[in-house]
Protein backbone atom coordinates (compact mmCIF):
# COMPACT_ATOMS: atom_id res chain seq x y z
CA UNK A 1 0.00 0.00 0.00
CA UNK A 2 1.40 3.51 -0.75
CA UNK A 3 2.53 5.64 2.19
CA UNK A 4 3.20 9.99 2.27
CA UNK A 5 5.48 11.53 4.83
CA UNK A 6 5.83 15.21 4.95
CA UNK A 7 8.31 15.24 7.62
CA UNK A 8 7.74 19.10 8.33
CA UNK A 9 4.85 20.01 10.42
CA UNK A 10 5.22 23.82 10.13
CA UNK A 11 7.84 25.93 8.53
CA UNK A 12 8.18 29.45 8.82
CA UNK A 13 10.30 31.33 6.05
CA UNK A 14 10.68 35.41 5.45
CA UNK A 15 8.76 37.11 2.72
CA UNK A 16 10.91 36.97 -0.47
CA UNK A 17 12.80 34.10 0.59
CA UNK A 18 12.85 30.51 -1.33
CA UNK A 19 11.22 27.43 0.13
CA UNK A 20 11.36 24.04 -0.14
CA UNK A 21 8.63 21.31 1.15
CA UNK A 22 9.56 18.20 1.57
CA UNK A 23 7.60 15.03 0.73
CA UNK A 24 8.58 11.25 0.55
CA UNK A 25 6.24 8.86 -0.50
CA UNK A 26 6.28 5.17 -0.54
CA UNK A 27 4.65 2.80 -3.47
CA UNK A 28 6.44 0.20 -5.34
CA UNK A 29 5.36 0.90 -8.84
CA UNK A 30 4.98 4.10 -10.73
CA UNK A 31 3.61 6.38 -8.50
CA UNK A 32 1.32 9.43 -9.81
CA UNK A 33 2.19 12.48 -7.08
CA UNK A 34 0.25 15.60 -6.52
CA UNK A 35 0.38 18.81 -4.52
CA UNK A 36 -2.38 20.50 -3.18
CA UNK A 37 -2.68 23.76 -0.98
CA UNK A 38 -5.50 24.78 1.51
CA UNK A 39 -5.95 28.03 2.45
CA UNK A 40 -7.40 28.95 5.92
CA UNK A 41 -11.45 28.25 5.61
CA UNK A 42 -11.17 26.84 2.34
CA UNK A 43 -11.04 23.51 0.25
CA UNK A 44 -7.62 22.15 -1.45
CA UNK A 45 -6.44 23.68 -4.57
CA UNK A 46 -4.05 21.41 -6.67
CA UNK A 47 -0.44 23.18 -7.18
CA UNK A 48 0.62 20.78 -9.86
CA UNK A 49 1.02 17.37 -10.52
CA UNK A 50 3.03 14.43 -11.75
CA UNK A 51 2.71 11.13 -14.02
CA UNK A 52 5.14 10.61 -16.17
CA UNK A 53 8.06 12.22 -18.33
CA UNK A 54 9.77 15.50 -17.25
CA UNK A 55 10.91 14.86 -13.55
CA UNK A 56 10.54 19.01 -12.93
CA UNK A 57 7.28 19.81 -12.57
CA UNK A 58 5.81 23.44 -12.91
CA UNK A 59 2.42 24.32 -10.98
CA UNK A 60 1.04 27.42 -10.58
CA UNK A 61 1.17 30.28 -8.36
CA UNK A 62 4.86 30.16 -9.16
CA UNK A 63 5.34 26.60 -7.54
CA UNK A 64 7.67 23.63 -8.53
CA UNK A 65 8.55 20.17 -7.92
CA UNK A 66 10.95 17.74 -9.08
CA UNK A 67 10.36 13.89 -8.98
CA UNK A 68 13.24 11.70 -7.34
CA UNK A 69 12.42 8.07 -7.74
CA UNK A 70 15.79 6.95 -6.11
CA UNK A 71 15.13 9.03 -3.56
CA UNK A 72 11.43 8.55 -3.28
CA UNK A 73 10.47 12.45 -3.07
CA UNK A 74 8.60 14.65 -4.60
CA UNK A 75 9.67 17.91 -2.85
CA UNK A 76 8.01 21.44 -3.71
CA UNK A 77 9.75 24.83 -4.00
CA UNK A 78 9.28 28.48 -4.72
CA UNK A 79 12.38 30.76 -5.53
CA UNK A 80 10.42 34.06 -4.00
CA UNK A 81 7.64 33.61 -0.73
CA UNK A 82 4.96 35.53 -0.74
CA UNK A 83 2.71 36.65 2.60
CA UNK A 84 -0.25 35.06 -0.10
CA UNK A 85 1.61 31.55 0.25
CA UNK A 86 0.98 30.92 3.87
CA UNK A 87 -1.99 27.85 3.87
CA UNK A 88 -1.25 24.37 4.40
CA UNK A 89 0.21 22.13 1.46
CA UNK A 90 -0.55 18.32 1.20
CA UNK A 91 1.41 15.58 -0.96
CA UNK A 92 -0.56 12.77 -2.05
CA UNK A 93 0.59 9.57 -4.02
CA UNK A 94 -1.77 7.97 -6.00
CA UNK A 95 -1.53 4.71 -7.46
CA UNK A 96 -1.47 3.95 -11.38
CA UNK A 97 -3.27 3.85 -13.43
CA UNK A 98 -5.80 5.59 -11.78
CA UNK A 99 -5.55 8.41 -9.02
CA UNK A 100 -9.25 8.14 -7.64
CA UNK A 101 -7.76 6.87 -4.34
CA UNK A 102 -4.98 9.66 -3.19
CA UNK A 103 -3.35 8.51 -0.27
CA UNK A 104 -2.40 12.44 2.02
CA UNK A 105 0.76 13.41 4.00
CA UNK A 106 0.14 15.33 7.26
CA UNK A 107 0.09 18.39 5.94
CA UNK A 108 2.77 20.96 6.51
CA UNK A 109 1.66 24.72 7.42
CA UNK A 110 3.62 27.46 6.41
CA UNK A 111 4.06 30.58 8.25
CA UNK A 112 5.38 33.78 6.36
CA UNK A 113 7.14 36.75 8.22
CA UNK A 114 6.80 40.06 6.86
CA UNK B 1 -14.59 25.61 -13.71
CA UNK B 2 -15.48 23.00 -11.68
CA UNK B 3 -17.56 23.72 -9.00
CA UNK B 4 -18.20 21.28 -5.55
CA UNK B 5 -20.31 22.43 -3.26
CA UNK B 6 -20.96 21.37 0.30
CA UNK B 7 -24.44 22.46 2.05
CA UNK B 8 -22.99 23.56 5.33
CA UNK B 9 -19.71 25.23 6.01
CA UNK B 10 -20.43 24.71 9.82
CA UNK B 11 -22.60 22.09 11.58
CA UNK B 12 -22.90 21.72 15.16
CA UNK B 13 -25.25 18.39 16.35
CA UNK B 14 -25.67 16.63 19.06
CA UNK B 15 -24.50 12.90 20.09
CA UNK B 16 -26.60 10.09 18.81
CA UNK B 17 -27.98 12.20 16.24
CA UNK B 18 -28.62 11.75 12.34
CA UNK B 19 -26.61 14.12 10.52
CA UNK B 20 -26.11 14.22 6.77
CA UNK B 21 -23.90 15.96 5.00
CA UNK B 22 -24.36 17.12 1.43
CA UNK B 23 -21.56 17.46 -1.79
CA UNK B 24 -23.14 18.61 -5.14
CA UNK B 25 -20.40 18.88 -8.15
CA UNK B 26 -21.35 20.12 -11.84
CA UNK B 27 -18.89 18.83 -13.77
CA UNK B 28 -20.31 15.24 -14.65
CA UNK B 29 -17.93 13.63 -12.67
CA UNK B 30 -18.23 9.53 -12.28
CA UNK B 31 -15.97 9.23 -8.92
CA UNK B 32 -17.06 11.11 -5.51
CA UNK B 33 -14.93 11.42 -2.56
CA UNK B 34 -15.56 11.90 1.21
CA UNK B 35 -12.46 12.51 3.39
CA UNK B 36 -11.93 14.11 6.95
CA UNK B 37 -9.23 15.99 7.57
CA UNK B 38 -7.96 16.53 11.26
CA UNK B 39 -5.03 18.14 12.61
CA UNK B 40 -1.44 15.68 12.11
CA UNK B 41 -3.21 13.10 10.65
CA UNK B 42 -4.05 14.76 6.63
CA UNK B 43 -7.10 13.75 4.81
CA UNK B 44 -8.36 10.72 5.49
CA UNK B 45 -10.50 8.88 2.94
CA UNK B 46 -13.90 7.38 4.74
CA UNK B 47 -16.08 6.36 1.25
CA UNK B 48 -15.66 6.67 -2.40
CA UNK B 49 -17.98 6.06 -5.04
CA UNK B 50 -17.17 5.67 -9.02
CA UNK B 51 -20.66 5.61 -10.09
CA UNK B 52 -24.60 6.44 -9.41
CA UNK B 53 -25.73 3.70 -6.74
CA UNK B 54 -22.07 2.64 -6.79
CA UNK B 55 -19.78 2.86 -3.39
CA UNK B 56 -16.66 1.68 -2.08
CA UNK B 57 -15.05 1.61 1.41
CA UNK B 58 -12.07 3.94 2.14
CA UNK B 59 -9.59 3.85 4.99
CA UNK B 60 -12.22 4.57 7.79
CA UNK B 61 -15.51 3.57 7.11
CA UNK B 62 -16.50 2.71 10.36
CA UNK B 63 -19.64 5.04 11.84
CA UNK B 64 -20.47 6.22 8.43
CA UNK B 65 -22.49 5.54 5.44
CA UNK B 66 -22.72 7.19 1.89
CA UNK B 67 -25.81 7.35 -0.32
CA UNK B 68 -25.36 8.08 -4.55
CA UNK B 69 -28.62 8.24 -5.97
CA UNK B 70 -27.66 10.63 -8.76
CA UNK B 71 -24.30 11.36 -10.45
CA UNK B 72 -24.24 14.35 -9.31
CA UNK B 73 -25.20 14.11 -5.80
CA UNK B 74 -22.76 12.17 -2.73
CA UNK B 75 -24.05 12.13 0.72
CA UNK B 76 -22.09 11.38 3.64
CA UNK B 77 -24.59 9.75 6.47
CA UNK B 78 -23.63 9.60 10.39
CA UNK B 79 -25.97 6.85 11.92
CA UNK B 80 -25.52 8.07 15.38
CA UNK B 81 -23.01 10.85 15.91
CA UNK B 82 -20.46 10.55 18.59
CA UNK B 83 -18.03 13.48 19.59
CA UNK B 84 -15.25 11.66 17.92
CA UNK B 85 -16.65 12.49 14.65
CA UNK B 86 -16.13 16.03 15.08
CA UNK B 87 -13.70 17.20 12.50
CA UNK B 88 -13.67 18.66 9.07
CA UNK B 89 -15.18 17.18 5.79
CA UNK B 90 -14.22 17.28 2.40
CA UNK B 91 -16.14 16.31 -0.67
CA UNK B 92 -14.21 15.73 -3.79
CA UNK B 93 -15.06 14.65 -7.66
CA UNK B 94 -12.87 13.67 -10.39
CA UNK B 95 -13.22 12.33 -13.99
CA UNK B 96 -12.71 8.50 -14.33
CA UNK B 97 -9.19 7.29 -15.35
CA UNK B 98 -8.49 7.02 -18.73
CA UNK B 99 -6.47 8.48 -21.43
CA UNK B 100 -6.56 11.48 -21.64
CA UNK B 101 -8.15 12.34 -18.28
CA UNK B 102 -5.95 14.58 -15.71
CA UNK B 103 -6.84 12.24 -12.72
CA UNK B 104 -7.75 15.41 -10.49
CA UNK B 105 -9.45 15.56 -7.55
CA UNK B 106 -11.59 18.87 -7.09
CA UNK B 107 -12.55 19.37 -3.56
CA UNK B 108 -15.07 21.38 -2.01
CA UNK B 109 -14.83 24.09 0.75
CA UNK B 110 -15.44 21.68 3.59
CA UNK B 111 -17.87 21.41 6.50
CA UNK B 112 -16.61 21.88 9.67
CA UNK B 113 -18.59 19.15 11.85
CA UNK B 114 -18.93 19.75 15.61
CA UNK B 115 -20.83 16.92 18.06
CA UNK B 116 -21.63 17.92 21.48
Amino acid sequence: AQSVTQPDIHITVSEGASLELRCNYSYGATPYLFWYVQSPGQGLQLLLKYFSGDTLVQGIKGFEAEFKRSQSSFNLRKPSVHWSDAAEYFCAVGAFPGAQKLVFGQGTRLTINP
Amino acid sequence: DVKVTQSSRYLVKRTGEKVFLECVQDMDHENMFWYRQDPGLGLRLIYFSYDVKMKEKGDIPEGYSVSREKKERFSLILESASTNQTSMYLCASSPPSGPGSTDTQYFGPGTRLTVL
